[in-house]
């Protein structure tokens, strides 16, 4: 069964630090490996990664893909009150492209 | 508006009632699916549809029925809903092929099941 994990599942960070996010899996014939931001509504897409080594980068946040260790991390650096909310990793495998199999999440707070 | 809509926002209902969710979107995306989130549990698949004459079994379907009325209409009812249905659901769309990855999610519909 494919499964996805993530950690911390909560984290508490001042302002202005940088934080990692850890998402690992087992799935059998990887596709991709999707990272998501959720506020108080709806999910909203961050990055796809397909490829081990290649960063995606977009401002503050940035995810790297590691297919032989099974792994992903997202990093958000100088964070902001704005950047808090829970962060969703997902992976889709080639056999069940139709759909997403999703992490529990970890929710992160940025006080002031 | 929305690019995906989902109707109610806000739901609360009483063991054994017949409860329906509606989503309808404006993308022009094949792909439509439902979502439940459990605080804890991540997302999980529901029911999934590639086009309006297909319709798939997910992770979590038993006790959920679904309808595809057409491209732009996918909806959940729930039968006789009981307590441990109280979540709240994602209903969500991609495209096919290169960009099937993605999906492009509505806003939630938060029911509780007393």
């Amino acid at each position: 069964e494919d499964k996805v994990v993530q950690s911390p599942l909560s984290l508490v960070v001042h302002e202005g630090d940088t934080v990692t996010l850890n998402c690992s899996y087992e799935v059998t014939n990887f596709r991709s490996l999707l990272w998501y931001k959720q506020e108080k509504k709806a999910p909203t897409f961050l990055f796809m990664l397909t490829s081990s080594g290649i960063e995606k980068k977009s401002g503050r946040l940035s995810s790297i893909l590691d297919k032989k260790e099974l792994f992903s991390i997202l990093n958000i650096t100088a964070t902001q009150t704005g950047d808090s909310a829970v962060y969703l990793c997902a992976v889709r495998n080639l056999q069940g492209a139709q759909k997403l199999v999703f992490g529990q999440g970890t929710r992160l707070t940025i006080n002031p | 508006d929305a690019d995906v809509t989902q109707t109610p926002r806000n739901r609360i209902t009483k063991t054994g009632k017949r409860i329906m969710l509606e989503c309808s979107q404006t993308k022009g995306h094949d792909r439509m699916y439902w979502y439940r989130q459990d605080p804890g549990l991540g997302l999980q698949l529901i029911y999934y549809s590639f086009d309006v004459k297909d319709i798939n079994k997910g992770e979590i379907s038993d006790g959920y029925s679904v309808s595809r009325q057409a491209q732009a209409k996918f909806s959940l009812s729930l039968e006789s809903a009981i307590p441990n249905q109280t979540a709240l659901y994602f209903c969500a769309t991609s495209d096919s092929g290169s960009g099937a990855n993605v999906l492009t999610f509505g806003a939630g519909s938060r029911l509780t099941v007393l």
